[in-house]
């Protein structure tokens, strides 16, 4: 039931190019749909979160698109430059369950020059 | 805002020693907070649930008489690994959330020797 599936394990990019990961999750108790950027050695950062009364949230060049039907979300990162590389983890989670967050597998994008 | 502090960052301890890592949040008050251990390469996986004034609770499969969760004030959370082995060296995270955004602290990695 907390299953949460990210793909792809690894991205590569060339710099302007776009990003996209994906996140299926099974819970539908979800009701928070954070992604989450880690550089190593240092703990995560939000980067965007949607809730699921809206498909599609943008920030910047960072974008989410829910699809709550098929239990989907994604991470678009338009025009990716070298500092965007790092791992990215979606972390779905649910207000009536303390607020814990399930941490997908991960994500190492890399960006090239 | 919405800053949690972690510390210390790092951490060498002899094998069998306990080690004590603090947690706090720095412009608001959590009544919960929550601790993640993240091993190289993996993802990050949720240890307890820290709840002020009363008993961590713990997922399954982790020691609490192992690793003792205390958290006595609003700011404060502190895990303590106790009798540490080689085995226990991980980069450990902790996480409040100041309204709907979870915000974490930098970590601490931990080596046992």
């Amino acid at each position: 039931q907390q299953q949460v599936k990210q793909s792809p394990q690894s991205l590569i990019v060339q710099k302007g190019g776009i990003s996209i990961i994906n996140c299926a999750y099974e819970n539908t108790a979800f009701d928070y749909f954070p992604w989450y950027q880690q550089f190593p050695g240092k703990g995560p950062a939000l980067l965007i979160a949607i809730r699921p009364d809206v498909s599609e949230k943008k920030e910047g060049r960072f974008t989410i698109s829910f699809n709550k039907s098929a239990k989907q979300f994604s991470l678009h990162i338009m025009d990716s430059q070298p500092g965007d590389s790092a791992t990215y983890f979606c972390a779905p989670g649910s207000s009536s369950n303390t607020g814990k967050l399930i941490f997908g597998q991960g994500t190492t994008l890399q960006v090239k020059p | 805002g919405a800053v949690v502090s972690q510390h210390p960052s790092r951490v060498i301890c002899k094998s069998g020693t306990s080690v004590k890592i603090e947690c706090r949040s720095l412009d608001f008050q959590a009544t919960t907070m929550f601790w993640y251990r993240q091993f190289p390469k993996q993802s990050l996986m949720l240890m307890a649930t820290s709840n002020e004034g009363s008993k961590a609770t713990y997922e399954q499969g982790v020691e609490k008489d192992k690793f003792l969760i205390n958290h006595a004030s609003l700011t404060l959370s502190t895990l303590t690994v106790t009798s540490a082995h080689p085995e226990d060296s991980s980069f450990y995270i902790c996480s409040a959330s100041p309204g709907q955004k979870y915000t974490f602290g930098s970590g601490t990695r931990l080596t046992v020797v």
